[in-house]
């Protein structure tokens, strides 16, 4: 079935440091995937996304990496900032305005 | 505010009660989708609806909870006799399907069930 992993679950880096969040997914019909981040009680933000067409896409200090031959796709955070502390969700869909599989979350903390 | 309103945004009921959730989404977005949201988890697919038509329901949605979305524009989600494991963020989003599936979320309704 439709499946997303997330790793790691927690994430502590010191201010100014990069940070990579990993995910995997099982439906190889996949073909969007964004990235979400969730501030402590408010709602999912969309902060990246990317289309299986291409393999890279950067905004900022935020970059998103998707290889589709292993079913894997990474966030990369740099400079990282205290605001930059939130969960993170990675999701996937196969087809255009779909529903969305999410993985577990990874908790990240950035250390002043 | 033209963001996902969602309304009440925490409910406390009783086992057994019936609890009705709104969700009004960003204007001309014609898909809406429904997750559940629990600590520590990730948002997991309800159901979703483009305009008036219901296009998907997840195997999670019991018999006990239903959606509407009748004209096209607000959508309600009635959980009937609710149990403790229906206790969770009930979270609503929605999208602009000719813009590649960006969905952006309401503020969620807290559901405790005691």
């Amino acid at each position: 079935g439709e499946n997303v992993e997330q790793h790691p679950s927690t994430l502590s880096v010191q201010e100014g440091d990069s940070a990579v969040i990993k995910c995997t997914y099982s439906d190889s019909a996949s073909n969007y995937f964004p990235w979400y981040k969730q501030e402590l009680g408010k709602r999912p933000q969309l902060i990246i996304d990317i289309r299986s067409n291409v393999g890279e896409k950067k905004d900022q200090r935020i970059a998103v990496t998707l290889n589709k031959t292993a079913k894997h796709f990474s966030l990369h955070i740099t400079e990282t900032q205290p605001e930059d502390s939130a969960v993170y969700f990675c999701a996937a869909t196969n087809r255009q305005g779909g529903k969305l599989i999410f993985g577990q979350g990874t908790e990240l903390s950035v250390k002043p | 505010d033209t963001g996902v309103s969602q309304n009440p945004r925490h409910k406390i009921t009783k086992r057994g009660q019936n609890v009705t959730f709104r969700c009004d989404p960003i204007s001309e977005h014609n898909r809406l989708y429904w997750y559940r949201q629990t600590l520590g988890q990730g948002p997991e697919f309800l159901t979703y609806f483009q305009n008036e038509a219901q296009l998907e329901k997840s195997r999670l949605l019991s018999d006990r909870f239903s959606a509407e979305r009748p004209k096209g524009s607000f959508s309600t989600l009635e959980i009937q006799r609710t149990e403790q494991g229906d206790s969770a963020m009930y979270l609503c989003a929605s999208s602009l399907v000719e813009i590649y599936n960006e969905q952006f979320f309401g503020p969620g309704t807290r559901l405790t069930v005691l």
